[in-house]
């Protein structure tokens, strides 16, 4: 069965600094990858994903992830992060067989002015 | 009106009331999924329907009891919830066969059992 560990529960960045948050995946096949990020009070929305090919995936506000087998790790990035980017992410890896996305328990990212 | 729509957004509800969740997607997508989202745990997928039919209930209690009349409306309903389903109820939909696509989500109904 797949899984997902987001080492972080919570991250702190000063405004311009960059930013990495870990995640790290339990797929026996190329898994499908997710990054999503939650506000306050509303649902999640998709910033990336990868499934094949190029394994720097970019998304959108800027955010860019990195898929390394080797490692089992889907890492998302930013080089420069905005105030409005404090949020929480969420990855997630999606099921070949279909409709059993399993997501990891998220990391809180503060931003710092 | 475009994406994922959950109504109501906020709901509070006795343990021996029955309510329902609505959730209606104009993307023309074929899967809709409810999950639950509890402080401080993952988010929980309780059931997924594909073109109408119900592909997984993961073993939730019987007290949800889904209903996918197409595939663009799904609800969840309630009947004598305990405390802890207090949660922010989530649903999404997707399109295809595969996880690939990723999920539209909507905003989430704040589900409070007293």
């Amino acid at each position: 069965a797949q899984s997902v560990t987001q080492p972080d529960i919570h991250i702190t960045v000063s405004e311009g600094a960059s930013l990495e948050l870990r995640c790290n995946y339990s797929y026996g096949a190329t898994p499908y990858l997710f990054w999503y990020v939650q506000s306050p009070g509303q649902g999640l929305q998709l910033l990336l994903k990868y499934f094949s090919g190029d394994t720097l995936v970019q998304g959108i506000k800027g955010f860019e992830a990195e898929f390394k087998r080797s490692q089992s790790s889907f890492n998302l990035r930013k080089p420069s992060v905005h105030w409005s980017d404090a949020a929480e992410y969420f990855c997630a890896v999606g099921n070949t067989g279909g409709f059993k996305t399993i997501f990891g328990a998220g990391t809180r990212l503060f931003v710092k002015a | 009106e475009t994406g994922v729509t959950q109504t109501p957004r906020h709901l509070v509800m006795g343990m021996t009331n029955k309510k329902s969740l609505k959730c209606e997607q104009h993307l023309g997508h074929n899967a809709m999924y409810w999950y639950k989202q509890s402080a401080k745990k993952p988010l929980e997928l309780m059931f997924v329907y594909n073109f109408k039919e119900q592909t997984e209930n993961n073993s939730v209690p019987s007290r949800f009891s889904p209903e996918c009349p197409n595939s663009s409306h799904l609800f969840l309903h309630l009947h004598t919830l305990q405390p802890e389903d207090s949660a922010l109820y989530l649903c999404a939909s997707s399109q295809g066969r595969q996880d690939q696509g990723g999920y539209t989500f909507g905003s989430g109904t704040r589900l409070t059992v007293v």
